[in-house]
């Protein structure tokens, strides 16, 4: 079965500074993979995504992702961190039916001024 | 309305109660998806509706709890005989295509189970 494993629970980054927050995926075919944002009381709001092609995904509000088959991982990256950027991101694939998203267990990112 | 909307936001209940959690997906959206986000925890996904398709429940932890849908609308997600380890944050979706692609999540019930 399809997994995601988000190995930093917690990170902190100073104003300014670059983000990287890492995922890794298994899964038996080509992924699909999503990066959500979960800002405190809100919903999740999707950043970016990867089916195929271009391996090197640009998302909303300044985020990326590169697709790394041979590492099966999907990294969050951004080069300067603002303090609204501090919420719990998730990293998800599609399930082997296709038909929903399994979740890592998140990362709480917080950032320091 | 503009987005998935989820009520109440806020529930607290004693343990053995029954509770229900009400969700509106966005008009016009044939899929719906309830998930389970407990502290420090990721999504734990419960069930999933497509249109008038029968739902996949496998997702659910235990009998106690069920979900229903009235056609392409509204939502109920009932627990019965709350414990507290059903304390969590129950997050509902929708999909205007019956995928992945394009789900919008609703800002989600606290549930505290006393």
């Amino acid at each position: 079965a399809q997994s995601v494993t988000q190995p930093d629970i917690h990170i902190t980054v100073s104003e300014g500074a670059s983000l990287e927050l890492r995922c890794n995926y298994s899964y038996g075919a080509t992924p699909y993979l999503f990066w959500y944002v979960q800002s405190p009381g809100q919903g999740l709001q999707l950043l970016l995504k990867y089916f195929s092609g271009d391996t090197l995904v640009q998302g909303i509000k300044g985020f990326e992702a590169e697709f790394k088959r041979s590492q099966s991982s999907f990294n969050l990256r951004k080069p300067s961190v603002h303090w609204s950027d501090a919420a719990e991101y998730f990293c998800a694939v599609v399930n082997n039916a296709g038909n929903m998203l399994t979740f890592g267990g998140g990362t709480r990112l917080m950032v320091k001024p | 309305g503009a987005g998935v909307s989820q009520s109440p936001s806020n529930k607290v209940t004693e343990k053995g109660k029954d509770v229900e959690l009400r969700c509106d997906p966005i008009s016009g959206h044939t899929a719906l998806y309830w998930y389970r986000q407990r502290l420090g925890q990721g999504l734990e996904f419960l069930i999933y509706f497509q249109g008038n398709s029968a739902p996949d429940k496998s997702g659910l932890p235990s009998d106690r709890f069920s979900a229903e849908r009235t056609g392409e609308s509204v939502s109920t997600l009932t627990i019965q005989r709350t414990q507290q380890e059903d304390s969590a944050v129950y997050l509902c979706a929708s999909s205007p295509g019956g995928g992945y692609e394009k789900l919008f999540f609703g800002s989600g019930t606290q549930l505290s189970v006393l």
